[in-house]
């Protein structure tokens, strides 16, 4: 079955700084990823999606993830954090099935 | 366009309630989900359904009910409220969930005491 781990469940960055989130997937066939955001009290919203087209995907607010298939990996990144970049961020997986699976979420705190 | 929507917003159940969770979509989406959020586990899957008619369990699906008549409805059904239960569950929709955007209700906070 496909699964996704987050490594890190509270990641705390300085204002400026660079944004590393990390997802790790496991699938012996070629996975869709995606990041959602959450901000406090609100529900998930999309950041971006890997369907196979390209290895970098570029998303919303700045974001993007490379999928490495050598790594079974899907980071998100950001090159420079924003206070308004606070929330709760989640990798998920879905691999021709009909379902997303989630990984358990990873904080994002941003110091001034 | 409304989106998904969720209502109630907050419930509290005494244990061994019962109570039903609605969940409508206007995208005229045939994949449609229940999530229950818990702190530190992420979003755990509960039931899904694939089309009007169709449903499936999730990852913990025990104590809880679904039914698809509709293809704009999916509610989910406690039949005995339990304080494990309490948590904050989220509905979603997507045309596939293999390519496109899943959308999320705003969620449903609930207590069981």
């Amino acid at each position: 079955a496909q699964s996704v781990t987050q490594l890190g469940s509270h990641v705390s960055v300085s204002e400026g700084a660079l944004v590393l989130l990390r997802c790790n997937y496991s699938s012996s066939v070629p996975p869709y990823l995606f990041w959602y955001v959450q901000y406090p009290n609100q529900g998930l919203q999309l950041l971006l999606k890997y369907t196979s087209a390209a290895t970098l995907v570029k998303g919303i607010n700045g974001f993007e993830a490379e999928f490495k298939k050598s790594e079974t990996s899907f980071h998100l990144t950001k090159p420079s954090a924003h206070m308004s970049d606070a929330a709760e961020y989640f990798c998920a997986v879905s691999i021709r099935a009909q379902k997303l699976v989630f990984g358990q979420g990873t904080r994002l705190t941003i110091n001034p | 366009n409304a989106g998904v929507t969720q209502t109630p917003k907050f419930q509290v159940l005494k244990t061994g309630q019962s109570m039903t969770l609605q969940c409508a979509q206007d995208m005229n989406h045939e994949y449609m989900s229940w999530y229950r959020q818990d702190p530190g586990m992420g979003l755990r899957l509960i039931h899904y359904s694939v089309g009007a008619g169709i449903t499936d369990q999730g990852e913990v699906p025990n104590g809880y009910n679904v039914s698809r008549s509709t293809t704009e409805d999916f509610p989910l059904r406690l039949l005995s409220a339990a304080p494990s239960q309490t948590s904050v569950y989220f509905c979603a929709s997507s045309d596939r969930w293999t390519s496109s955007e899943a959308f999320f209700g705003q969620g449903t906070r609930l207590t069981v005491v």
